[in-house]
């Protein structure tokens, strides 16, 4: 069964620190990784999605990795800001099609 | 990009009153669609996958006389909280898969529900 695990829980640090998010996945047979940003109350933000062939991708700020075969993944986040705040979640897709969501990372960002 | 538009964002009802939440895609075609909850501070939670033209798939603990699911389109899927109680506020979440992006997932901004 697969389960995924998010460290730390929770973080903060103050605004301009660079800053990386742990995933990680029990079973490698994954289609691909999600990572996602939630704002209190709000729904979910798609961040950056990694297929399982790929090992890494870019948005902005963000950069995401992915090591299927040891089960991680990471999200990185340069030069934090007060509007990153917010609670980041990851979830893999797997051989069913199915979503398994970590428990999420709330992080904030002091100014 | 694949929008997934949610309605309503808010509401508030009586105990035992029915309550429905649309999930809409916007430009795209969903044959599936799911639909989570959120208790505060907590994971979200799978309730239900929602197939167009066939019954919809329930998690186990949900009650699918409680939470009717229908998905008559392919841009379409309900979720009807019946005789709802103070226990089934919470935040509701639909996301459906644009199959064009590489199984990508789709969310809806979210239903807040509040049974009074």
């Amino acid at each position: 069964k697969q389960e995924v695990t998010q460290i730390p829980a929770a973080l903060s640090v103050p605004e301009g620190e660079n800053l990386v998010l742990n995933c990680s996945f029990t079973d490698s047979a994954i289609y691909n990784l999600q990572w996602f940003r939630q704002d209190p109350g709000k729904g979910l933000t798609s961040l950056l999605l990694i297929q399982s062939s790929q090992r890494e991708q870019t948005s902005g700020r963000l950069n995401a990795s992915l090591d299927k075969s040891s089960g991680r993944s990471t999200l990185y986040i340069a030069a934090s800001q007060p509007g990153d705040s917010a609670t980041y979640l990851c979830a893999v897709m797997d051989s069913n099609y199915q979503l398994i969501w970590g428990a999420g990372t709330k992080l904030i960002i002091k100014p | 990009g694949a929008v997934v538009s949610q309605h309503p964002s808010r509401v508030i009802c009586k105990s035992g009153t029915s309550v429905k939440i649309e999930c809409r895609s916007l430009d795209f075609q969903a044959t599936t669609m799911f639909w989570y909850r959120q208790f505060p501070k907590q994971s979200l939670m799978l309730m239900a996958t929602s197939n167009e033209g066939s019954k919809a798939t329930y998690e186990q603990g949900v009650e699918k006389d409680k939470f009717l699911i229908n998905h008559a389109s392919l841009t379409l899927s309900t979720l009807t909280v019946t005789s709802a109680h103070p226990e089934d506020s919470s935040f509701y979440i639909c996301s459906a898969r644009d199959e064009s992006i590489n199984y990508g997932y789709t969310f809806g901004s979210g239903t807040r529900l509040t049974v009074v």
